[in-house]
């Protein structure tokens, strides 16, 4: 069955530390996605990758960098962490192409203290 | 700009009721359309996916329908159980090889003992 494996399910952080999420997907999938989720507001897009060592931005990139150097893991940077971060992180991935639906993790609550 | 309403939020039923989840979304132009379930604190796990050509998918207890002439989806679930007490999210994905999904918020469904 295929898998996307987010590598912490809780984090608590302090501000100003430079976190890393690190997510990995063995379906060889070429693109993946990173998620914020936040009550009342849904999930948003916060970077994503079409192959390695290619990312875009989403819909909130601020705060937020990414890295992709191997086409199985996406990792999300945030430098210098804040309390407004503090969220359920999720991770997903997908074959290009109309027919392919995409696989999610299990998600990372983040709590920025 | 592409929008996803899941109306209610909320839903509460008893057990053994059928019942039908709706999901609208403004722009017809659409490669295919997905339903989600997620668990407190969990991640998307999806349940169905439709493809644009397609009319209906079903798996289970589930079945989804897809109308893209009204702007409209259902998912219909039969014979409901407490254990299908989750949040459902449809999320539909534009034409292109590398477009990204438009989330609804999502209906967080009850089903009562």
């Amino acid at each position: 069955d295929v898998k996307v494996t987010q590598s912490s399910r809780y984090l608590v952080k302090r501000t100003g530390e430079k976190v890393f999420l690190e997510c990995v997907q063995d379906m060889d999938h070429e693109n993946m996605f990173w998620y914020r989720q936040d009550p009342g507001l849904g999930l948003r897009l916060i970077y994503f990758s079409y192959d390695v060592k290619m990312k875009e931005k989403g819909d909130i990139p601020e705060g937020y960098s990414v890295s992709r150097e191997k086409k199985e893991r996406f990792s999300l940077i945030l430098e210098s962490a804040s309390t407004n971060q503090t969220s359920m992180y999720l991770c997903a991935s997908r074959v290009p192409g109309q027919v392919s639906g995409y696989t999610f993790g299990s998600g990372t609550r983040l709590t920025v203290v | 700009k592409q929008e996803v309403t899941q109306i209610p939020a909320a839903l509460s039923v008893p057990e053994g009721e059928n019942l039908v989840l709706n999901c609208s979304f403004t722009d017809s132009a659409i490669y295919n359309l997905q339903w989600f379930r997620q668990d407190p604190g969990k991640g998307l796990t999806s349940l169905l996916l439709i493809q644009s050509s397609q009319r209906e998918q079903t798996s289970g207890r589930l079945n989804a329908s897809l109308d893209k002439s009204s702007g409209r989806s259902t998912l219909y679930i039969a014979a409901s159980q407490p254990g299908d007490s989750a949040t459902y999210l449809c999320a539909v994905r534009p034409p292109g090889a590398n477009s990204k999904l438009t989330f609804g918020k999502g209906i967080t469904l009850s089903v009562r003992p």
